[in-house]
């Protein structure tokens, strides 16, 4: 079965500190990984993606994230997080069995304290 | 350039009423999709559009949801017979094409009574 899995809820960071929103997926083939964030009452707004290349994506705001083929990880990091990147968090990947299904986590609300 | 609009942006009806969602994409962006996200819930895929191809619905829980999307622009999601279930957060996106960023609008808030 295709998914995605945010294994936290909730992460808390310190501003200035470096931060992890962890995404690990299941789909077969290769996969096309994308991060997404919403702000409340808002639509997702694109962070990144990984197609092919690289496995260290850069995207928006400062926030990359790792693809890790072995462990079949996607983690968003960002290296000093800001008070306005508190936000809900979502990790999505296209389905290998029909291209037009994207698969969402169930998302990470991220708290950054100041 | 505008964004993707969403209307209404709240809905409050009483079960077992028809509601009618609508969305209006980027102009010229070709796919065109719609989610649902429940409360603490990821989104759940109902129905893509791409260009005049016929819509995948296979994410459409039920035979009472239904959409269309009239000259590859303005999209209508329709609700038939509301239950209360049906209450969440309806997201649709629009991108160039269907492996290109999704550009979401702000949703419409159903609230079923």
């Amino acid at each position: 079965a295709q998914s995605v899995a945010q294994p936290e809820d909730q992460v808390n960071v310190a501003e200035g500190n470096p931060l992890t929103v962890k995404c690990t997926y299941s789909v077969s083939g290769n996969p096309y990984l994308f991060w997404y964030v919403q702000y409340p009452n808002r639509g997702l707004q694109f962070l990144l993606k990984y197609i092919t290349g690289d496995n260290l994506v850069k995207g928006s705001y400062g926030f990359e994230a790792e693809f890790n083929k072995s462990q079949t990880s996607f983690h968003l990091k960002k290296p000093s997080a800001l008070v306005s990147d508190s936000a809900l968090y979502f990790c999505a990947v296209r389905g290998s069995d029909n291209f037009n299904k994207f698969y969402f986590g169930s998302g990470t609300k991220l708290n950054v304290k100041p | 350039g505008a964004g993707v609009s969403q209307s209404p942006s709240n809905k409050v009806t009483e079960k077992g009423k028809d509601v009618e969602l609508r969305c209006d994409p980027i102009s010229g962006h070709t796919a065109l999709y719609w989610y649902r996200q429940s409360l603490g819930q990821g989104l759940e895929f109902l129905i893509y559009f791409q260009g005049n191809s016929a819509p995948d619905k296979s994410g459409l829980p039920s035979d009472r949801f239904s959409a269309e999307r009239t000259g590859g622009s303005v999209s209508t999601l329709t609700i038939q017979r509301t239950q209360q279930e049906d209450s969440a957060v309806y997201l649709c996106a629009s991108s160039l094409e269907s492996n290109q960023p999704q550009h979401f609008g702000d949703g419409t808030r159903l609230s079923i009574l």
